[in-house]
């Protein structure tokens, strides 16, 4: 069974330069999470997508920051404009249902300068 | 609210037991997980406790909860080199709004051959 894939793996920008992340699920799984891990953190819950529509967006900066899962599967995360604290790795999780395990792809490593 | 703490590293020798705490704060907390996160990767689900249990065994690991103390703990047993990783305690509440998954700021282990 695939795993869930995440591109681009690394990217550096500039402030206030925009930048997208998107994250392909492991097929089947309905439920999809983006999380932000500053170095030396654990991981932090942006959005959570139940098939497409958002289940929990509560710490996501929107002023700055969205996502989207138009056919509820892959998703897009978009920074625009990017901020010196957005530096981090953006890690994308799905699962089956709501209760079940979350499983995590490999992450974006973002640096913003 | 949700706080999740854990101490930052841990240095083991090759073959002993390791142990790794977390406290957490949240007393209405549904599952209480342990995900290991090696350099560049994503984090890998290890095992997991339903807040009714207060031990479960996986092969090497084990996981015990003193849900009055609000303590959980993570034995690895015969502890290898490919052990030596970052480990995160995460709990998660079930709500009508998601299973939201609250993290420590991880543990590093570092396992001396």
């Amino acid at each position: 069974e695939a795993g869930v894939a995440q591109s681009p793996r690394y990217k550096i920008i500039e402030k206030r330069q925009s930048v997208a992340f998107w994250c392909n699920p492991i097929s089947g799984h309905a439920t999809l999470y983006w999380y932000q891990q500053i170095l030396g953190q654990g991981p932090k819950l942006l959005i959570q997508f139940q098939n497409n529509g958002v289940v929990d967006d509560s710490q996501l900066p929107k002023d700055r920051f969205s996502a989207e899962r138009l056919k509820g599967v892959d998703s897009t995360l978009k920074i625009q404009p990017a901020k010196l604290e957005d530096s981090a790795v953006y890690l994308c999780a799905s699962s089956l249902e709501v209760t079940y395990e979350q499983y995590f792809g490999p992450g974006t490593r973002l640096t913003v300068t | 609210g949700e706080d999740v703490e854990q101490s930052l590293f841990l240095s083991v020798r090759e073959g002993d037991s390791s142990v790794i705490n977390c406290t957490y704060t949240d007393s209405s907390s549904t599952y209480l997980y342990w995900y290991k996160q090696e350099p560049g990767a994503g984090l890998q689900l290890l095992t997991y406790i339903f807040s009714n249990m207060d031990m479960k065994q996986d092969q090497r690991l084990t996981v015990l909860l003193n849900k009055k103390d609000k303590h959980l703990s993570l034995r690895i047993a015969d502890t290898q080199t490919g052990d030596s990783a970052i480990y995160f305690c995460a709990e998660s509440i079930l709500k009508a709004a998601g299973n939201k998954l609250t993290f420590g700021g991880g543990t590093r282990v570092l396992v001396k051959p």
